[in-house]
C-alpha cells in the first residue's frame, strides 16, 4: 500500500483559473502535512504546512486537510504561468519513525 | 550564507572515485537529512541525523556513508558508485523531525 499518493498529472489549467491538487495518505495518526513546489532542475521549496483539520490560506494558496478522509489538498487561485511546476505532498507517517514521506508529485502546467 | 547550502552543485565521477558532498545549514535546526531524487521517482530518504544521532535507512548501500560532525554540517561520502546512483542529492534540515524541512539546492551527481 502506497503511503502518500498523488495524481502525477500533468494537470493543465488556463491562466487565472483555480488549480486543485490532491493528496491521500495511509496513516490515520499523521500529524504534519506539507506542500512543496519544485521547478524543473531545482530543489523543493516549502509553500504550505498544515497541522489541523480545515483550511489554511496564504495569499493565493489554500491548503485543506481532512484527517477523517485522509486527504490533503492545495488550491491555487488566479493561477499564473509561473506556478507551473511539480507540487509535492509530504506527510509525517507515524510508522516511519516520524520521517516525512513524499508523494511522487503532481505536475501543474498553467497555460497563458 | 543563509538557509541550507550544498557543495558542489554538480559532480561527475567515475566508478572508482571517492568524493564527498557537503551540506551546511544556517537555521539553527536540530535535524538534517540526505535525500536522493531520481527521475520519475519520489524523494527517497537516505539518512537522518537528529541532535547528531544517526537514524539509518537500511536500504541504502554501504557505498554511501554519512557523517555529521556537528548540528550544522552534514557530509555524504561516496565511493565505488554505480551509474544508477546518478541522481540529484538533496540535503534538508528541520527544527525537529515533526516540523517542516527546508532543502538545499542539491548536488547533481553523474556517475560514469
Amino acid at each position: 500500500q502506497k503511503e502518500v499518493e498523488q495524481n502525477s498529472g500533468p494537470l493543465s489549467v488556463p491562466e487565472g483559473a483555480i488549480a486543485s491538487l490532491n493528496c491521500t495518505y495511509s496513516d490515520r495518526v499523521s500529524q504534519s502535512f506539507f506542500w512543496y513546489r519544485q521547478y524543473s532542475g531545482k530543489s523543493p521549496e516549502l509553500i504550505m504546512s498544515i497541522y489541523s483539520n480545515g483550511d489554511k490560506e496564504d495569499g493565493r494558496f489554500t491548503a485543506q486537510l481532512n484527517k477523517a478522509s485522509q486527504y490533503v489538498s492545495l488550491l491555487i487561485r488566479d493561477s499564473q504561468p509561473s506556478d507551473s511546476a511539480t507540487y509535492l505532498c509530504a506527510v509525517n507517517i507515524q510508522g516511519s519513525q516520524g520521517n516525512l514521506i513524499f508523494g511522487k508529485g503532481t505536475k501543474l502546467s498553467v497555460k497563458p | 550564507e543563509t538557509g541550507v547550502t550544498q557543495t558542489p552543485r554538480h559532480l561527475v565521477m567515475g566508478m572508482t572515485n571517492k568524493k564527498s558532498l557537503k551540506c551546511e545549514q544556517h537555521l539553527g535546526h536540530n535535524a538534517m537529512y540526505w535525500y536522493k531524487q531520481s527521475a520519475k521517482k519520489p524523494l527517497e530518504l537516505m539518512f537522518v541525523y537528529s541532535l547528531e544521532e544517526r537514524v539509518e535507512n537500511n536500504s541504502v548501500p554501504s557505498r554511501f556513508s554519512p557523517e555529521c560532525p556537528n548540528s550544522s554540517h552534514l557530509f555524504l561520502h561516496l565511493h565505488t558508485l554505480q551509474p544508477e546512483d546518478s541522481a540529484l542529492y538533496l540535503c534538508a534540515s528541520s527544527q525537529d523531525r515533526l516540523n517542516e524541512q527546508f532543502f538545499g539546492p542539491g548536488t547533481r551527481l553523474t556517475v560514469l
